[in-house]
């Protein structure tokens, strides 16, 4: 099983700064890799997938890159509405799917 | 417009059974693997397996393995997660999910249903 660790597992930030996110493969996942946004009492939201492409309606504020075993979120100037829980998963092959365990974006 | 709508939640004892639904509609329900996705008060989300309602195909993640059941009826477009005996560590969030593209399990999931909240407690 491929192992996603995500870093920090908290991040501390004022509105309108920017906001970076980490996340690890413990092995190659080539750029199979996506990001979720979850907020309280709500389901995960779609992000970004193949690494970098912002999904249906996201706003060009969230942007990833990387690819093999690192990755990055990136959130250019936080708005309130992005404090939240962000995920990253990967989707190498069928070897199975697993998530990171989540980086919190709070309020500084 | 596709929509995957959960069944309610529900409060067990230890060692009852339960089955709960998820609803596709919008789509061709026989053409996408859809999946289910655990997530205990307070922590990460976790796949526990997917089923390919076409043919009943049917994968699960290791650490699932056993621990439950997954199913689809395609007649009435419904994805099925149940257990035969619940225990209090079974209490979480579950929701069903949909992968973006109708070829393949392996991939991420841009539809997600609201969630059915199961609480195991005697």
């Amino acid at each position: 099983e491929i192992v996603m660790t995500q870093s920090p597992a908290t991040l501390s930030v004022s509105p309108g700064e920017r906001a970076t996110l980490s996340c690890r493969a413990s092995q190659s996942v080539s750029s199979n890799l996506a990001w979720y946004q979850q907020k309280p009492g709500q389901a995960p939201r779609l992000l970004i997938y193949g690494a970098s492409t912002r999904a249906t309606g996201i706003p060009a504020r969230f942007s990833g890159s990387g690819s093999g075993t690192e990755f990055t979120l990136t959130i250019s100037s936080l708005q309130s509405e992005d404090f939240a829980v962000y995920y990253c998963q990967q989707y190498n092959n069928w070897l199975g799917l697993t998530f990171g365990g989540g980086t919190k974006v709070e309020i500084k | 417009e596709v929509q995957l709508v959960q069944s309610g939640a529900e409060v067990k004892k230890p060692g009852e059974s339960l089955k709960i639904s998820c609803k596709g509609s919008g789509y061709s329900f026989t053409s996408y693997w859809i999946g289910w996705v655990r997530q205990m008060p307070g922590k990460g989300l976790e796949w526990m397996g997917i089923i390919y309602p076409g043919d009943s195909d049917t994968r699960y993640s290791p650490s699932f393995q056993g621990q439950v059941t997954i199913s689809a009826d395609k007649s009435i477009s419904t994805a099925y997660l149940q257990w035969s005996s619940l225990k209090a560590s079974d209490t979480a969030m579950y929701y069903c999910v949909r992968p973006f593209h109708s070829s393949g399990w392996w991939d991420y999931f841009d539809y997600w249903g609201q969630g059915t909240l199961v609480t195991v407690s005697s």
